[in-house]
């Protein structure tokens, strides 16, 4: 079956350290993006990839980074320079960027910082 | 400005009662769709009903309706028939025309927590 698998769903972080999450679809999909999701908020947009070797910043984008060297994987690494890094953070594709296309997101990842 | 807003922090509903969870957007592009998700307390994002932004009729998936009122900017989501599973949060969203400012992205509101009660 098609999808998007996020891995670790639990990460611990200690203060200062760098710590990557893990998206990978195969879904065949060319748009992928990462959200963060603080407690009773809705998703806000930290980075997006429209294609390969080529990303954008979202609305949140400091104090993280992202690389998309495959189609398939569009891994997310949050810096010591993001200041309040626990929240949950979902990974998602689309076929395309018009209108009319919906996402498919993984399972998140629940990051802490310890 | 909020893009999408979501006035209910929280509704209420009886086991099989219907429920309308409120969504306004704001957009100047006449080409955008609507689309609800249920994230249930294990954190996935389950896709429900999309709307189209040129749509004539309401969109309907078994029991969810979107009732679409375009010159109100209103996209609310009718939950008929509502069951203990319903519970969960659930999120209205908007994608724009991807050669638009918004690059083609969703735009989440803040959400509103659905509680069913038996």
């Amino acid at each position: 079956d098609g999808g998007i698998t996020q891995s670790p769903k639990y990460l611990f972080r200690k203060e200062g350290q760098n710590v990557t999450l893990s998206c990978e679809q195969n879904l065949n999909h060319d748009a992928m993006y990462w959200y963060r999701q603080d407690p009773g908020q809705g998703l806000r947009l930290i980075y997006y990839s429209q294609i390969v070797n080529d990303f954008q910043k979202g609305d949140i984008a400091e104090g993280y980074s992202v690389s998309r060297e495959k189609k398939e994987s569009f891994p997310l690494t949050v810096t010591s320079a993001q200041k309040n890094p626990t929240a949950f953070y979902l990974c998602a594709s689309s076929q395309g960027t018009g209108s009319y296309y919906g996402y498919t997101f993984g399972s998140g990842t629940r990051l802490t910082v310890v | 400005a909020q893009k999408i807003t979501q006035t209910q922090p929280g509704m209420f509903v009886q086991e099989k009662e219907a429920v309308t969870l409120d969504c306004t957007y704001d957009t100047s592009d006449p080409s955008y769709g609507l689309f609800w998700y249920k994230q249930p307390s294990s954190g996935e994002m389950i896709f429900l009903i999309y709307q189209g932004s040129y749509d004539q009729q309401n969109a309907t998936e078994g029991r969810y309706s979107l009732n679409f009122q375009k010159a109100r900017k209103s996209a609310n989501l009718v939950i008929s028939a509502s069951q203990l599973g319903d519970s969960a949060m659930y999120f209205c969203a908007m994608r724009e025309s991807a050669g638009g400012t918004s690059y083609g992205k969703l735009t989440f509101g803040q959400g509103t927590i659905l509680t069913v009660h038996p």
